[in-house]
């Protein structure tokens, strides 16, 4: 299976900063998706992204399939944008694979 | 469109006894799958269904762990002899057989095995 790796793992960010995660994998990817998870522990979907750009809100997102791998902007971050970010995909079968997590703090 | 919905929420259970969780999908998504997250981890796989078949299953799942979808529809999941390492978040997610293949995820059923 694939390998997925996230960075930075933490984040701590001031109020109205703008951010960028990355998401790197092993092998091509089928299906990329990028979620948050809140702090009940809900996985709302960001992104289905297996390639090129993306855009709600202030999220946007960036696959570059070629090159293997993903970004996920936060602009103007807001203290509800807190928790966890992860990327997750897969290229065989149909079992999303994650990587480990942005734990993103925004202080007011 | 209700979204993905996992039943009890939360779950304590004593050790060596048998729980049951069950996930009720997105109507007319004919895949649902099981995942399990640890406590800062990102969520593993452990098995999926195509409609009522399984069609996969991980390494993760021992032989105390069994999944059902018998009519394609709800899926349940049972462990039997819980053990504490099993103490975990329990989630659910579906999606369509084809096209864009998004998995949308329920809210999951958090177990504490004592």
């Amino acid at each position: 299976g694939i390998q997925v790796e996230q960075s930075p793992p933490d984040l701590i960010l001031q109020e109205g900063a703008n951010s960028t995660l990355r998401c790197n994998f092993s092998d091509s990817v089928n299906n990329l998706q990028w979620f948050h998870q809140n702090p009940w522990g809900q996985l709302i979907n960001l992104f289905y992204i297996p390639s090129g750009t993306k855009q709600n809100g202030r999220l946007s997102a960036t696959t570059v399939a070629t090159e293997r791998y993903s970004l996920l902007y936060i602009s103007s971050s807001q203290t509800t944008d807190s928790g966890v970010y992860f990327c997750a995909g897969y290229n065989a079968g149909n079992m999303l694979t994650f990587g480990g997590g942005t734990r993103l703090m925004v202080k007011p | 469109d209700t979204g993905v919905s996992q039943d009890p929420r939360h779950k304590i259970t004593k050790r060596g006894q048998n729980v049951t969780f069950r996930c009720d999908p997105i109507s007319e998504h004919n895949r649902l799958y099981w995942y399990r997250q640890t406590l800062g981890q990102g969520p593993e796989f452990l098995t999926y269904f195509q409609n009522e078949a399984q069609l996969e299953k991980s390494r993760l799942l021992s032989d105390r762990f069994s999944a059902e979808r018998p009519k394609g529809s709800f899926s349940t999941l049972e462990i039997q002899r819980t053990e504490q390492g099993d103490s975990a978040m329990y989630l659910c997610a579906s999606s369509r057989l084809a096209g864009q293949e998004t998995q949308y995820f329920g809210p999951g059923t958090r177990l504490l095995v004592l």
